[in-house]
Formats: C-alpha cells, structure tokens, sequence
C-alpha cells in the first residue's frame, strides 16, 4: 500500500520566482492538506482540498494556491518567492470520514 | 484559538531510563489529539490519535494518555532508535479541519 508521495524532494529557488510541489495522497483517501514547517518549529496549516475544492485555509496570503484533481492528488504553487518562504513544504492525506492524516516525506524549498 | 504547548523542548535519556513528554492544549472542542514521530528531514509519522478523557494507546514501548487539558507519550525503556522529535497535534470540532501542531519535543536516547 503506497504512501503519501510528494514531488520534488528538494528544490533551489530565487526571490520572485514561482514554484509547484506535488503530492499523490495514500491511496483510498480523498482528502490532501498542506503544511509549511519552517526550521524547529511544528507544522503550520496552509489549506485543505476535497472534492477539488479548498475546504479551508490558514493564515497564508494569496501568493499561496492550491488545486486537487480528479484522482485526488495535489498541488501547491507559491509565487513571488520570498526568502522567508524557505522551508518544509508537507502534504498530508486523510479520508473525508476519518480525522487522522498521515503525512508525506516533504519537499525542502530553498529560496536565494 | 486553538493552542498546543509541549515540554520539555529537548530531552536526552540513556538507554532504558524511561520517562515522559507532556502536551498541553487548549481547544474550543476536542475533535482529536494527534502523536507524531519526525526525524529529520523527514516527514511526520503517524503514532496515536486520542480522541476523549482517560482514552490510553499503547504501541512497542509507547504510551500515550489524554486528560482534558493535557496528554502525556510516555516511553518505556528506550531504545537508541527512538531518538527524533515528537509532535502532538490538536484537531477542534465547528467544521475546522486544520491539525495545530506544538514545536515538538526532540528526545535523545543514548547508548
């Protein structure tokens, strides 16, 4: 049974740019959230989808967006890129009946 | 708002002294309290979810317990392999989806 993936595992990037992780969720959940944990603090709550909707987000701005497609996998796009952006990206998936959500091994962005 | 707070923020142990970490919190409704293990550059591993007062899980030598204000992991005789950090995270009632994380506690066992 195949985990949580996420895509790329690291990535280098410069002020201003944009960029796109991608998360595949565990295979019979239909529910993916994101989290940014910035270095020796907790992960912080960007958004969740379901049904290829954000059901809600957290205390991020605009330059963080999201999708889910049909088969239930998801993006996260960030644009602008600031240096305070660099960080732990997690994808995390669940089922919409079930609270617990298991986590993905995270995409480590580095902004320059 | 939904709050979580874990201490201590760094534990060291030698190798079969057992001992606790503690998380409190503070949530307009319980929906869930949630333990997790991370070493580093890694992501978060499910251990526990607790979901009311005097609920207790058990898994190899891990035990967590929930009070109304707080949960405790406890750790029996560990083993170096424990060493990581360990999450507790809050999931409140009123539609909120979101997990609210403490910073960890990252415990060293050493041989």
């Amino acid at each position: 049974d195949a985990g949580v993936t996420q895509s790329p595992t690291h990535l280098i990037k410069t002020r201003g740019q944009q960029v796109t992780l991608r998360c595949s969720p565990k295979s019979g959940h239909d529910t993916v959230s994101w989290y940014q944990q910035a270095l020796g603090q907790g992960p912080q709550f960007i958004f969740q989808y379901y049904e290829e909707e954000e059901r809600q987000r957290g205390n991020f701005p605009d330059r963080f967006s999201g999708h889910q497609f049909p088969n239930y996998s998801s993006e996260l796009n960030v644009n602008a890129l600031l240096l305070g952006d660099s960080a732990l990206y997690l994808c995390a998936s669940s089922w919409s009946g079930m609270e617990t959500q298991y986590f993905g091994p995270g995409t480590r962005l580095l902004v320059l | 708002e939904d709050q979580v707070t874990q201490s201590p923020e760094a534990l060291r142990l030698q190798e079969g002294e057992s001992s606790s970490l503690n998380c409190s919190y503070t949530v307009s409704g319980l929906r869930g309290l949630f333990w997790y293990r991370q070493d580093p550059g890694k992501g978060p591993e499910f251990l526990f979810t607790l979901y009311s007062a005097g609920e207790e899980k058990e898994k190899e030598r891990l035990k967590a317990t929930l009070t109304k204000k707080e949960s405790f992991l406890h750790i029996t005789a560990p083993k170096p392999e424990d060493s990581a950090t360990y999450l507790c995270a809050v999931g409140s009632q009123g539609g909120s989806e979101k997990l609210v994380f403490g910073k960890g506690t990252k415990l060293t066992v050493n041989p």
